[in-house]
């Protein structure tokens, strides 16, 4: 079946634009992730959802960040007025549901470069 | 931060097998270790988890001490197709944000 899907693959903005990055996860999965990895590091984690409720968004660097799930499936990073510190691949993990145990799968993630 | 402590890094000729440590001297008794795996300019990838008792399946095994402070993933026989960075991860309960640390960067040499 098909796996967590991340579009565009790559974004090229300029300082001060806005973006938006989506993520169409795994049908029917309940959870949904968003992290950010920087060069040469491990994936940070950004923000949470269970469904449509934003569970947790304590790593969301500035209130420059948005994400949003309105339905409960696909959802939507938006960063408004890019930084040059904000280039960095997103990446966006689905699992199954709340219980213990849960694996995340991941998209190949969005490569985003801040000019 | 992390609850995991990793080499940096490590090499493995291939076809040998590969075995990763992990370090995680204050996990639980109720939580789980996971392994994934981050191939260049990929996602990470799950590869297996466990509690105490050693785990295999068709990526990997997953060898826990008995005092569950410590662990090691074997790759049986590795691969050029298996360099990759490896995560070795404590969650704080199975479905929440995940905390990679810097990982174990594997390289398979021919």
């Amino acid at each position: 079946g098909a796996g967590v899907s991340q579009s565009p693959r790559y974004k090229v903005a300029k300082r001060g634009q806005d973006v938006a990055l989506r993520c169409d996860p795994i049908s029917g999965h309940v959870s949904l992730f968003w992290y950010q990895q920087a060069l040469g590091q491990g994936p940070e984690f950004l923000t949470y959802f269970q469904n449509e409720a934003q569970l947790d968004k304590s790593g969301l660097p500035s209130d420059r960040f948005f994400a949003e799930r309105p339905e409960g499936s696909v959802s939507t990073l938006k960063i408004q007025r890019t930084q040059q510190e904000d280039s960095a691949v997103y990446l966006c993990a689905s699992s199954p549901g709340t219980a213990a145990k849960n694996i995340q799968y991941f998209g190949a993630g969005t490569r985003l470069s801040v000019l | 931060d992390a609850k995991t402590t990793q080499p940096p890094s490590m090499d493995c000729a291939e076809g040998r097998a590969a075995n990763l440590p992990c370090n995680h001297s204050t996990i639980s008794g109720n939580e789980y270790v996971y392994w994934y795996r981050q191939i260049h300019s990929q996602g990470p990838q799950y590869i297996i988890h466990g509690l105490k008792n050693n785990e295999t399946n068709e990526m990997a095994s997953l060898i826990i001490t008995e005092d569950r402070k410590s662990s090691t993933l074997i790759l049986p026989h590795a691969t050029l197709r298996d360099t990759a960075v490896y995560y070795c991860i404590v969650p704080f309960s199975g479905n929440t944000p995940l905390v990679f640390g810097k990982g174990t960067r594997l390289s398979v040499i021919a």
